[in-house]
């Protein structure tokens, strides 16, 4: 069975450019999040996803981020413009199961990002 | 609000040596608690959980009790390996709301050494 994959593994950009980052979960798993570590930092919590609709976007940091995932598969997270402060690892995680303690989110390797 | 603190590395033992990663939480109500780890190159990997005080998450070796009078979780193995040169990340889900986020400590570097 494939893990969750996330594409580009790395993106280096220039500030105010965009940049758009896909997660594919792993098949059956209605959910979906995103997380980010900067610089050494803890990782952070972004949103959430159930199937198709956003459950938790509580970590958004501003409105310069972009999620989506139509049709409940994939998501992208598009930044625009970017920002120097935006750098750092993006993780992606899917899970089967939502409200059972202990259950497992499922991580991708995650996109390094650099904004230039 | 929901936070979780580990000890900060990198932490540098020999082949063998006894490991101990300090975690310790806040949270309300009565969160999951996790170590996940990072090796070079890969994602993250759930290495053991805890769902209820006094339970023992166990795996490769590793071993972490949650111990909700001193609200820990501390990561322990009693003979360490190269291969275990990694990135550690205590985190706990809250459990108390429509969403299970992972709350993350900051991360602690592992490097053995032969």
């Amino acid at each position: 069975e494939a893990g969750v994959t996330q594409f580009p593994s790395h993106s280096v950009i220039e500030k105010g450019q965009t940049v758009t980052l896909r997660c594919d979960p792993i098949s059956g798993h209605d959910n979906l999040y995103w997380y980010r570590r900067v610089m050494g930092k803890e990782i952070k919590f972004l949103l959430h996803f159930v199937k198709e609709s956003k459950q938790d976007e509580s970590g958004m940091p501003n409105n310069r981020f972009l999620a989506e995932r139509t049709g409940g598969t994939y998501s992208t997270l598009k930044v625009q413009p970017a920002e120097l402060e935006d750098s750092g690892v993006y993780f992606c995680a899917s899970s089967e199961h939502l409200g059972l303690p202990g259950a497992e989110q499922f991580f991708g390797p995650g996109t390094r990002l650099t904004v230039l | 609000g929901n936070s979780v603190t580990q000890m900060e590395g990198p932490v540098t033992l020999s082949e063998e040596a006894f490991l101990t990663i300090n975690c310790t939480y806040t949270a309300t109500g009565y969160p999951s608690l996790f170590w996940y780890v990072q090796y070079p190159g890969e994602g993250l990997q759930l290495l053991l959980k805890a769902t209820k005080a006094d339970d023992k998450g166990s795996n490769k070796g590793f071993e972490a009790t949650y111990r909700k009078e001193t609200t820990s979780f501390h990561l322990e193995k009693g003979s360490v390996q190269v291969s275990d040169s990694a990135v550690y990340f205590c985190a706990l889900i809250r459990g108390m709301e429509n969403t299970d986020k992972l709350i993350f400590g900051t991360g602690t570097r592992l490097q053995v050494f032969p």
